[in-house]
């Protein structure tokens, strides 16, 4: 089944510790993307990829990294997370060629204290 | 700049049909997605078109494009309460960055 997967689904942690949410895509997307949804903000892109080893900034990037060194991962780094990076977390990909469709994860609820 | 605008709340009876409204600012789009999002779950790509198209059909589902406008829509024919969900549209913005800019969502309200 074609999808993107993300672990973890939820994940409550302390200012300042260094956490992953991984993402994974078996679709041979060249494209992919970390958005964080708000209430009252909508999707706002962090980060993007358009292949292995081609990252990115959005339009809210601080305090955040990403890497990808395989073309099926693009996991999300937070150095050192702080309240303000409490949120929902969708990891999307798609081909880069049109129609562009972009296939979501099911989202990481992240709760830092 | 780049906006995306919907109404966020529509309320309708099951068997009706529904109609949900997006406008956007930028005309040098080219593609434009409607999204559901059901509680608890990501995003599902529902359908798109492409930015020289008015129309496209996909079962029971109708998007309209007035790009003199700026206008999209997307009408669900017989809305069932499965329908039920927050609706997104969203525009690719041009170049490579790939993002797509979303609107508020709408939430559907189906009752029986």
């Amino acid at each position: 089944e074609a999808q993107v997967t993300q672990n973890p689904r939820y994940l409550i942690t302390v200012t300042g510790k260094k956490l992953t949410v991984t993402c994974s895509q078996n679709m041979n997307h060249e494209y992919m993307s970390w958005y964080r949804q708000d209430p009252g903000l909508g999707l706002r892109q962090i980060y993007y990829s358009m292949n292995v080893e081609v990252t990115d900034k959005g339009d809210v990037p601080e305090g955040y990294k990403v890497s990808r060194k395989e073309k099926r991962n693009f996991p999300l780094i937070l150095e050192s997370p702080s309240p303000n990076q409490t949120s929902l977390y969708f990891c999307a990909s798609s081909l880069s060629t049109g129609p562009y469709e972009q296939y979501f994860g099911p989202g990481t609820r992240l709760t830092v204290t | 700049g780049e906006d995306v605008e919907q109404s966020l709340f529509l309320s309708v009876r099951e068997g009706d049909s529904s109609v949900i409204n997006c406008t956007y600012t930028d005309s040098s789009s080219t593609y434009l997605y409607w999204y559901k999002q059901e509680p608890g779950a990501g995003l599902q790509l529902l359908t798109y078109i492409f930015s020289n198209m008015d129309m496209k059909q996909d079962q029971r589902l109708t998007v309209l494009l007035n790009k003199k406008d700026k206008h999209l829509s997307l009408r669900i024919a017989d809305t069932q309460t499965g329908d039920s969900a927050i609706y997104f549209c969203a525009e690719r913005t041009p170049g490579n960055t790939g993002k797509l800019i979303f609107g508020q969502g709408t939430t559907l309200q189906v009752k029986p």
